[in-house]
C-alpha cells in the first residue's frame, strides 16, 4: 500500500518564477493538505482540498494556489517566488472523517528560492 | 486562537535515559492532539494521538504520552532512549476539519 508520495522531491528556482509540486495521496483517502515547514520551525498549514474544493485555508497569500483532481491526487502552485517561500512542502492525505485528524504525510518537496 | 507551545527547542539526553518532552496548547474546547517525529530530510511520523478516554495514551516505538487538561499539556515520554531516537519532535493540535496548529517543534539529540 503506497503512502503519500510528493514530486518533485527537490527542486531550486530563482525569485520571481513559478513552482508546482505534485502529491498523490495514500490509497483510500479523498482529502489533501499542504503544509509548508521553514528551516527550524514547525510546519504552517496552506489549504485543503476535497472533492476538487479547496475547503479550507490558512494564512498565505494568494500567490499560492492548488488544485485537486479526481483521482484525489493534488498540485500546490506558488507564482511570483520569493526568497522566504524556500522551505519544505510536506502533503498530507486524510479521511473526511472530520475531527480525528490523523493525517499521513509525505516526504514533502524541498523548495529553494535564489 | 489555538496553539501549540514546545518549550523546549533542543534537548539532549544520554542513552537509555528517560525522556519527557513537553508541549503546551490553547484551544477552547477538548482537543485532538497528536506527536510527531521527523528524522533530518524526512516526512512526519505519527507517534500517538489523543482523541478522548484514557489520558495515558501509549504510540509507537515504545513512546507514551499524558494529556492533564488541568494544565493544557500534553507530554511526550519514553522510559529508556536509544540513539535511533534522535530526530525532530512536533506537537499538535486539531481544532478543526483535519487542520493541524503544531508546535516548534523539540530538537532530541542522544548521547552514546
Amino acid at each position: 500500500d503506497a503512502g503519500v508520495t510528493q514530486s518533485p522531491t527537490h527542486l531550486i528556482k530563482t525569485r520571481g518564477q513559478q513552482v508546482t509540486l505534485r502529491c498523490s495521496p495514500k490509497s483510500g483517502h479523498d482529502t489533501v493538505s499542504w503544509y509548508q515547514q521553514a528551516l527550524g520551525q514547525g510546519p504552517q498549514f496552506i489549504f485543503q482540498y476535497y472533492e476538487e474544493e479547496e475547503r479550507q485555508r490558512g494564512n498565505f497569500p494568494d500567490r499560492f494556489s492548488g488544485h485537486q483532481f479526481p483521482n484525489y491526487s493534488s498540485e500546490l502552485n506558488v507564482n511570483a517566488l520569493l526568497l522566504g517561500d524556500s522551505a519544505l512542502y510536506l502533503c498530507a492525505s486524510s479521511t473526511p472523517d472530520r475531527g480525528t485528524g490523523e493525517l499521513f504525510f509525505g516526504e514533502g518537496s524541498r523548495l529553494t528560492v535564489l | 486562537a489555538q496553539s501549540v507551545t514546545q518549550p523546549d527547542i533542543h534537548i539532549t539526553v544520554s542513552e537509555g535515559a528517560s525522556l519527557e518532552l513537553r508541549c503546551n496548547y490553547s484551544y477552547g474546547a477538548t482537543p485532538y492532539l497528536f506527536w510527531y517525529v521527523q528524522s533530518p530530510g524526512q516526512g512526519l511520523q505519527l507517534l500517538l494521538k489523543y482523541f478522548s478516554g484514557d489520558t495515558l495514551v501509549q504510540g509507537i516505538k515504545g513512546f507514551e504520552a499524558e494529556f492533564k487538561r488541568s494544565q493544557s499539556s500534553f507530554n511526550l515520554r519514553k522510559p529508556s532512549v536509544h540513539w535511533s531516537d534522535a530526530a525532530e519532535y512536533f506537537c499538535a493540535l486539531n481544532n478543526a476539519g483535519n487542520m493541524l496548529t503544531f508546535g516548534g517543534g523539540t530538537r532530541l539529540m542522544v548521547k552514546p
